[in-house]
């Protein structure tokens, strides 16, 4: 059984260009949540999809934005790449509606820097 | 912005020694989960305890939580190399948002 898988691993961009970041949930899960880990610093919660919908979004700007398919795979769109953006991206799913699962499963991440 | 805070920032000790690490948080939470993490990869979730839990154990580790003090610890006993990782905690008010904090790297020596 697969767990959660990202794509890319590394990913490398410059100030003001767009990146789109790729997440498949672990086989049940339809619950994606996306976080953003600095360097030496916790993951940040950016948002959350549910039914194809955002359910729970976190302090980031409109510049990231995301989707969810029906397969229940998310994407993470950031657009006006900032310096700052450069963080390790990860993805999680859970198994169940929001409110009803606590366990999260992380993917292994992407590595995005912004030069 | 995180969560609370983690205690020590870094903690190196000898293989078999135990570990302990505390957690600080600022408001009223459903749960409190501590994740491992590897080398800046994906977490790898440990425990979890409840609101109304005072204390948890799963294997080597064993979790507290003192909601009146806002503050949880972890304590991993006879510690391996293999449990050189960073540590966080991260707290669940509704929901399934984790907040985190900033972590604890630990360090174990063989």
């Amino acid at each position: 059984d697969a767990g959660v898988t990202q794509s890319p691993t590394h990913l490398i961009k410059t100030r003001g260009q767009q990146v789109t970041l790729r997440c498949s949930p672990k086989s049940g899960h339809d619950t994606v949540s996306w976080y953003q880990q600095a360097l030496g610093q916790g993951p940040q919660f950016i948002f959350q999809y549910y039914e194809e919908e955002e359910r729970q979004r976190g302090n980031f700007p409109d510049r990231f934005s995301g989707h969810q398919f029906p397969n229940y795979s998310s994407e993470l769109n950031v657009n006006a790449l900032l310096l700052g953006d450069s963080a390790l991206y990860l993805c999680a799913s859970s198994p169940i509606a929001p409110g009803g699962a606590d366990t999260q499963y992380f993917g292994p991440g992407t590595r995005l820097t912004v030069l | 912005s995180q969560q609370g805070e983690e205690d020590p920032q870094a903690l190196s000790i000898q293989e078999g020694e135990n570990a302990t690490m505390n957690c600080s948080y600022k408001t009223s939470i459903n749960n409190l989960q501590w994740y491992r993490q590897n080398s800046g990869r994906g977490l790898v979730h440990l425990i979890l305890i409840r609101s109304n839990e005072r204390e948890k154990h799963s294997g080597r580790l064993r979790v507290t939580l003192d909601t009146s003090k806002k503050s949880s610890s972890l304590l991993i006993t006879a510690s391996r190399a293999a449990d050189t990782a960073s540590y966080f905690c991260a707290t669940v008010l509704y929901g399934n948002k984790l907040v985190f904090g900033a972590g604890t790297i630990l360090r174990v020596k063989s």
